[in-house]
């Protein structure tokens, strides 16, 4: 139990174009999901917190603008690129947050290779 | 900030031996810490946890032990087999989760 798909697993794009990766959670209703950049050779870096009905809450040093994240149903969240620079290149990795509010856990998806020319 | 660290970004074992894997925090409002398995291009994979009340838990040749007071942790597998290799980050929880920086481990035969 506690699966989270997330697509698409690769993506290219040209430089100025927006993408979007979906993150669903198949056999649980995830009303707390989350994303992850992990650059080269680096840490999983937390971006931002997905909350199902309200606005997404950023960390530090996070443009909100540049992701733009939804979180519409309690399977569903998504992460839109916006106008994609080489340097948003990078893995991009959701998590959902399962269980109960005394015993829970995280799964994570699959994550997505982002690479923009 | 760096809230969690992992100090060794990489560790090779011998097939066979102990691995262990370090992990320092600040933050004392860390109320789980959890350690997660990483092959490259694919998502983290839960290992082992463990409660900020505990000073350790044990599942299978993965032990995990809390050291409280010198905000420290650490993962143990023995006995350390080939499959293991991947990279382990180790993983700070509140309300959401914060990892450190991972360590790159490879057991060789």
């Amino acid at each position: 139990g506690a699966v989270v798909s997330q697509h698409p697993s690769w993506v290219i794009c040209k430089s100025g174009t927006s993408v979007k990766i979906e993150c669903r959670s198949l056999d649980f209703q995830a009303t707390t999901m989350f994303w992850y950049r992990q650059f080269p050779k680096q840490s999983l870096m937390l971006m931002a917190t997905s909350n199902e009905g309200s606005k997404a809450t950023y960390e530090q040093g996070v443009e909100k603008d540049k992701f733009l994240i939804n979180h519409a149903s309690l399977t569903l969240s998504t992460l839109t690129v916006t106008s994609a620079h080489p340097e948003d290149s990078s893995f991009y990795i959701c998590s959902a947050r399962f269980g109960t509010e005394l015993n829970y856990g995280y799964t994570f998806g699959s994550g997505t290779r982002l690479t923009v020319v | 900030d760096q809230q969690v660290k992992q100090n060794s970004p990489s560790l090779s074992v011998q097939e066979g031996r102990i691995s262990i894997l370090n992990c320092d925090y600040t933050n004392s409002m860390f109320d789980y810490f959890l350690w997660y398995k990483k092959y490259p291009a694919e998502g983290p994979t839960f290992l082992i946890s463990i409660s900020s009340i505990k000073d350790k838990n044990e599942d299978g040749r993965f032990t995990v032990f809390l050291n409280k007071s010198a905000k420290h942790l650490s993962l143990h597998i023995v006995p350390s087999q080939p499959g293991d290799s991947a990279v382990y980050f180790c993983g700070g929880n509140t309300d959401k989760l914060i990892f450190g920086t991972g360590t790159r481990l490879q057991v060789f035969p």
